[in-house]
């Protein structure tokens, strides 16, 4: 079974700019979730999508935006991107028959603002 | 959610047990703990979790005190390629925070 994949896996941007990010989940699950990781602050929780709802959210800007479609792969959007935004970027599925199961992380990708 | 605590670094030798302890004094009743590790610009992989008993399987035992207070991830005999970050975390909270990084040591 192919793992979580995300896409591009390397990014830089330039402050102001905005960036999109994928996430495609392993098959048949349903839940997605992305993290921010940073050196300074860990692994910080960004928001999770369960059948094209977002159902938890972290505590960060609006700037930070994403969606699930229906075949459950997600897409994250940083608008307005700043310096503090460079980061390795993770997403996570899990099945979700119960609530928070194992999550399966992707490689991340990792994103550069100059 | 649960807030748990552990130790900012660990080391251990090779071939020795590494024992990783993770106080989560406020979990709940019906909220497992789950262990996780990160080897250097990976993504996470998960590890074990467990509720109230010990949990064992093929990369560590997980031992849980009766109150549920804390618990310790063992890798029986750590190997080089154990070098990681050690994140636990309880079932129903969204951040991992910083874990434990553990070196494993020739």
């Amino acid at each position: 079974k192919a793992g979580v994949t995300q896409t591009p896996r390397y990014l830089i941007k330039t402050r102001g700019q905005q960036v999109t990010l994928s996430c495609s989940p392993i098959s048949g699950h349903r839940s997605v979730s992305w993290y921010q990781q940073t050196p300074g602050q860990g692994l910080q929780f960004l928001f999770e999508y369960f059948s094209e709802t977002q159902r938890n959210k972290g505590n960060f800007p609006g700037r930070f935006s994403g969606r699930q479609f229906s075949n459950s792969r997600s897409e994250m959007n940083v608008s307005t991107l700043e310096l503090g935004d460079s980061a390795l970027y993770l997403c996570a599925s899990s099945r979700d028959t119960s609530y928070q199961e194992t999550q399966y992380f992707g490689p991340g990708t990792r994103l550069l603002v100059l | 959610d649960a807030k748990t605590t552990q130790p900012t670094s660990m080391d251990c030798a090779e071939g020795r047990a590494a024992n990783l302890p993770c106080n989560h004094s406020t979990i709940s009743g019906n909220e497992y703990v789950y262990w996780y590790r990160q080897i250097h610009s990976q993504g996470p992989q998960y590890i074990i979790h467990g509720l109230k008993n010990n949990e064992t399987n093929e990369m560590a035992s997980l031992i849980i005190t009766e109150d549920r207070k804390s618990s310790t991830l063992i890798l029986p005999h750590a190997t080089l390629r154990d070098t990681a970050v050690y994140y636990c975390i309880s079932q129903y909270a969204l951040n991992f925070g910083k874990g434990t990084s553990l070196l494993v040591t020739p």
